[in-house]
């Protein structure tokens, strides 16, 4: 089985800080992405990467960035961390393709106070 | 763009009753379908997925039909489990190849009662 693991279930950070999450998949897939679920607005995708060290934007990148340095981990930061990014975060990989399914993580709750 | 549009619910049904939740969607190009679903404290789960028109996709008793000419894919069950309580998503993949993310519903709640 696919196996995407995410750094923190739950995690709690103040407003100003950098936060960094961590995503981790072990099916040696090309792609990873970070969505970010909201009530009422569902999956957002914020960045995604088809390869080491590539990224590409996704619907809402404004104030996040990330970091793929070895294929099999794709991080996303919050370089300062604001109220209005308190959201769940959903990292996913996939096989590069035409046709693909995405294998998601349990997701890290994330609350900016 | 591309979008997706789904009843957002909550739906709620009785053990044994029959399922149908819409799914319409907008795409430029020829997409793939999918229904995620996310069970409590869970991440998104692939359901099942359709890559061309008229593919069926099933699996857990659930079904999905690729029509494209109503542009739509409902997700049926015939009797729903209390099990199969979650939030379901409708997603669309127009990505041509490229590693685009899939396009999202807002998602539909699902309370099935015993």
């Amino acid at each position: 089985d696919v196996k995407v693991t995410q750094s923190s279930r739950y995690l709690v950070k103040r407003t100003g800080e950098k936060v960094f999450l961590e995503c981790v998949q072990d099916m040696d897939h090309e792609n990873m992405f970070w969505y970010r679920q909201d009530p009422g607005l569902g999956l957002r995708l914020i960045y995604f990467s088809y390869d080491v060290k590539m990224k590409e934007k996704g619907d809402i990148p404004e104030g996040y960035s990330v970091s793929r340095e070895k294929k099999e981990r794709f991080s996303l930061i919050l370089e300062s961390a604001s109220t209005n990014q308190t959201s769940m975060y959903l990292c996913a990989s996939s096989l590069a393709g035409l046709t693909y399914e995405q294998y998601f993580g349990p997701g890290t709750r994330l609350t900016v106070t | 763009g591309d979008s997706v549009t789904q009843m957002e619910g909550p739906v709620t049904l009785s053990e044994e009753a029959f399922l149908t939740i819409n799914c319409t969607y907008t795409a430029t190009g020829y997409p793939s379908l999918f229904w995620y679903v996310q069970y409590p404290g869970e991440g998104l789960q692939l359901l099942l997925k359709a890559t061309k028109a008229d593919d069926k996709g099933s699996n857990k008793g659930f079904e999905a039909t690729y029509r494209k000419e109503t542009t739509s894919f409902h997700l049926e069950k015939g009797s729903v489990q209390v099990s199969d309580s979650a939030v379901y998503f409708c997603a669309l993949s127009d990505s041509g190849g490229g590693a685009d993310g899939l396009t999202f519903g807002k998602g539909t709640h699902l309370i099935i009662q015993p």
